[in-house]
């Protein structure tokens, strides 16, 4: 059973860039999975990011632009969230979450991050 | 980009109704990239049905999926107290993930 966890600064300045990492217990970072983000706005629905596999590829949501990458650390089994140029519009819940790549669907969730973008 | 659309937004019922939940692709969907999740406040979602009609593991069996092309539906044969929740469902399409708005199931 996979478990998930973020980790991260709780507040971010605007047009700064917002870090979050993602640690991995109960499987390799290296296995077959899709490693997700996904954020949750204040009282709204559910917006995916983009997710990594373990060949290094990634794929973005494009309503986010150039401004997300995802990245993992194969030595400490956890992946990383880096969105840029954030503005009070990027405040929500960030969850890590995971595909295993034979489905299509996030079979596992973190806890969640609420990260607040002000000054 | 596929576009889920849900209604209602929010759907109000006794326990013991029956729910029926929407949910509308932009596009036509592969029947096994179609999920539904559940999430409580405060908690992040749980995944329900899976491929439009599996159930996840330990999901009651009151709750079913159907649905093909466009549209699809999540029923919760009498709804119990501890189903009143948001309800989301999710597909996958050429590398790319969306949800819809989301289903606000609560107490009438």
């Amino acid at each position: 059973q996979v478990q998930l966890q973020e980790s991260g600064p709780g507040l971010v300045e605007p047009s700064q860039t917002l870090s979050l990492t993602c640690t991995v217990s109960g499987a390799s970072i290296s296995s077959a999975y899709y490693w997700s983000w996904v954020r949750q706005h204040p009282g709204k629905g559910l917006e995916w990011i983009g997710f990594i596999y373990s060949s290094g590829t990634a794929y973005y949501n494009p309503s986010l632009g150039s401004r997300v990458v995802i990245s993992f650390d194969t030595s400490k089994n956890q992946f990383s969230l880096n969105l840029d140029s954030v503005t009070a519009a990027d405040t929500a819940v960030y969850y890590c979450a995971v595909v295993p790549t034979i489905n299509r669907w996030f079979d596992a969730w973190g806890q969640g991050a609420l990260v607040t973008v002000s000054s | 980009e596929v576009v889920l659309t849900q209604s209602p937004g929010t759907l109000s019922l006794s326990p013991g109704e029956r729910a029926t939940l929407s949910c509308r692709a932009s596009q036509s969907i592969s029947r096994s990239h179609l999920a539904w999740y559940q999430q409580k406040p405060g908690q992040a979602p749980r995944l329900l049905i899976y491929g439009t009609f599996n159930r996840a593991a330990g999901i009651p069996d009151r709750f079913s999926g159907s649905g093909s092309g466009t549209d699809f539906t999540l029923t919760i044969n009498k709804v119990e107290p501890e189903d009143f929740a948001v309800y989301h469902c999710q597909q996958y399409s050429s590398s790319q993930y969306s949800f819809g708005q989301g289903t606000k199931l609560d107490i009438k």
